[in-house]
């Protein structure tokens, strides 16, 4: 059982540059969402679809952008790279329902230079 | 806003019992509660719905007062595997899919 797979699991990278995280989840859920997770912090919520078709920002939003490619795919895109978004991103589903719970998937390790 | 979550850390020996607390300024809907492991994916223990009973995962319980916007973890008998950080998130009155707040996290050690 998959559940919710991202890729890459590792990354480095260069302040300016871009790259594109990718999730996919199996469990044909309706809602996906991206967080990130620093030192002390806890999850903080960047962005979210609640259902096809739609995305929102959540409440780290700034120097991201997401795109709901389908029901299964939820990609997170950093335009231009800064030290702080340097970053665990973690990547999670749900039915969407308020009484079910959210999957995660294992987490891209992030670090801008 | 993020809600609060009490104790920071804690060690405990294998056995002893604990109590982590989840406050809120914000009326909820639900409050998720979560376990992770160093290097690992949060796993989802339990959901405590408005309105709805006290929960149970294993030796793990949970209770939510919906009018002091608290919700509390109980960990009876610790055992190794209970180690981690554990997380409470969110969901207002609203409802639906729009995302949980988590707080900080509580570590929570258990020594042999």
């Amino acid at each position: 059982n998959a559940g919710v797979t991202q890729t890459p699991k590792f990354q480095v990278l260069k302040t300016g540059q871009s790259m594109t995280l990718q999730c996919a989840q199996d469990m044909n859920h309706n809602s996906m969402y991206w967080y990130r997770q620093d030192p002390g912090m806890g999850l903080r919520l960047i962005y979210y679809s609640a259902s096809e078709g739609t995305t929102d920002k959540g409440e780290v939003p700034n120097g991201y952008n997401v795109s709901r490619l389908n029901k299964r795919e939820f990609s997170l895109r950093l335009e231009s790279a800064a030290p702080s978004q340097t970053s665990v991103y973690f990547c999670a589903s749900s039915s969407g329902r308020g009484n079910q719970p959210q999957h995660f998937g294992d987490g891209t390790r992030l670090s801008i230079l | 806003q993020q809600p609060v979550q009490s104790p920071q850390a804690v060690i405990l020996r294998e056995g002893e019992d604990a109590v982590i607390n989840c406050s809120s300024s914000k009326a909820l809907y639900s409050v998720h509660w979560y376990r992770q492991k160093h290097g690992e994916a949060p796993v989802f223990l339990m959901i405590l719905l408005k309105g709805g009973e006290q929960m149970r995962h294993e030796k793990i319980s949970a209770s939510f007062n919906e009018k002091k916007q608290q919700s509390s973890l109980y960990l009876t008998a610790s055992q190794l595997s209970y180690s981690g950080t554990y997380f409470c998130g969110t969901e207002g009155l609203g409802g639906g899919a729009d995302g949980l707040t988590f707080g900080k996290g509580t570590h929570l050690i258990i020594q042999p």
